[in-house]
């Protein structure tokens, strides 16, 4: 399996733009979850899936961000306007259900540098 | 409610020395304990986890950790270290059956050669 996919790897854009990264699970995994990982503030789960359908979205900083999860294969983490306080590292995570819940298995991340 | 803490942002260990990060948590509920580790410029790998039985988890790369509930923790150690071990290693806890898991502030092991 080629595990889970991010892209892009890297990203730069002016404040108040659109940002939209994107997040290729393992295939059937039914959780999915969103990350973010500052120096400041170490690694928060943002919101996470199961079975496409959002569980807890409790960690999403504000309403300029969104996520959505429209099929099993495909996730996307939205930031609508982006704010030089955004960049951070976003990861992107899946795990199966039932008895193998615990381990996440995590994408290469997306470096988000918002000038 | 659950957390982690990780003592020590930044540990550095000559390489064959003994590795030995430090980890307590906190949970109202059994716990599942993980240690995760990330190299530069990569997404965390699972190192290793607690869930039940054997309070002595073997993980890759060598590392092991003991799960003590007396404690309250989950140090995680290697007899020897390697350079290849230079990463930042992450200590997480999983409240029973909640999905959630709260991860720790990390800690960077350094290696000298």
């Amino acid at each position: 399996d080629a595990g889970v996919i991010q892209s892009p790897r890297h990203e730069v854009t002016e404040m108040g733009q659109e940002v939209t990264l994107r997040c290729k699970p393992i295939s059937g995994h039914d959780y999915l979850f969103w990350y973010r990982q500052t120096m400041m503030r170490g690694l928060e789960l943002l919101i996470y899936f199961n079975n496409n359908v959002p569980i807890d979205d409790s960690g999403m900083p504000e309403d300029r961000f969104s996520a959505k999860m429209p099929n099993a294969s495909f996730s996307t983490l939205k930031i609508q306007p982006s704010e030089p306080r955004d960049s951070a590292v976003y990861f992107c995570a899946s795990s199966l259900r039932l008895t193998s819940l615990d381990t996440q298995y995590f994408g290469p991340g997306t470096r988000l540098t918002v000038l | 409610a659950q957390s982690v803490t990780q003592l020590g942002s930044h540990v550095s260990v000559s390489e064959g020395a003994l590795v030995l990060l430090r980890c307590n948590y906190s949970s109202s509920v059994p716990p599942y304990l993980f240690w995760y580790v990330q190299y530069p410029n990569q997404g965390l790998q699972l190192l290793l986890k607690y869930t039940t039985g054997a309070t002595l988890v073997k993980g890759i790369n060598g590392f092991e950790a003991e799960f003590k509930k007396s404690e309250t923790s989950f140090h995680l150690t290697k007899p020897s270290a390697h350079m290849s071990d230079a990463a930042e290693y992450f200590c997480a806890v999983r409240a029973g059956g909640y999905q959630k898991v709260t991860f720790g502030t990390g800690t960077k092991l350094q290696v000298i050669p």
